[in-house]
């Protein structure tokens, strides 16, 4: 069965500081692995991470896709008090269809 | 603007009645997407559908239909069928299947 592993569940962190968020994929057919920030409503697309597209950037966030250890990371650096939020981590196999993990939960404090 | 919209934000219901929420988009995408997130849980796919006239179920259909008459549109009826409906409902579109999905704000039913 596909499926997609986020750690941690939660983090706290305070304001400058980096975080490692993880997302460990099981999936026949993989096609891509997505990042998405979820604050309150709309989850918010960050990165598409493919075979052809390991590594990706925009400002304080970062992502790496390791198709050996089938893994991703998102880093972010400098947080701040607007970085918190659910971070989303999905997986496409074949088609349509996306995987997503459970999410992780950072809170950034001032 | 171009986006994807869900009204209503909030829906109560009480038990034994359908409710239908609504998704439209102006992104001219052809594939539209259900999903329902609980907590502690991802988000899982209840309907999709890649083109008008044609939907397929996703992993937890039950309890649930949908049409897609217009390429804009893609409204999900909770039926009373469904046991635990309570939950926050999101919509999505991308330009094709298994392309980037684009959410809306999402609809949180409650049932009383």
């Amino acid at each position: 069965e596909d499926k997609v592993v986020q750690s941690p569940l939660s983090l706290v962190v305070h304001e400058g500081d980096t975080v490692t968020l993880n997302c460990s994929y099981e999936v026949t057919n993989f096609r891509s692995l997505l990042w998405y920030k979820q604050e309150k409503k709309a989850p918010t697309f960050l990165f598409m991470l493919t075979s052809s597209g390991i590594e990706k950037k925009s400002g304080r966030l970062s992502s790496i896709l390791d198709k050996k250890e089938l893994s991703s990371i998102l880093n972010i650096t400098a947080t701040q008090t607007g970085d918190s939020a659910i971070y989303l981590c999905a997986s496409t196999s074949g088609t349509y269809k996306y995987i997503f993990g459970t999410g992780t939960r950072l809170k950034v404090l001032a | 603007d171009g986006g994807i919209t869900q009204s209503p934000k909030y829906l109560f219901r009480k038990e034994g009645q359908n409710v239908t929420l609504s998704c439209e988009q102006n992104l001219n995408h052809d594939a539209m997407y259900w999903y329902r997130q609980d907590p502690g849980q991802g988000l899982r796919l209840i309907y999709y559908s890649q083109i008008v006239n044609d939907f397929q179920k996703g992993d937890i259909a039950e309890g649930y239909s949908v049409s897609r008459e217009k390429k804009e549109s893609f409204p999900l009826t909770v039926t009373s069928a469904q046991k635990n409906p309570t939950a926050f409902y999101l919509c999505a579109s991308s330009i094709l299947e298994g392309d980037t999905q684009y959410f809306g704000p999402g609809t949180r039913l409650t049932v009383l």
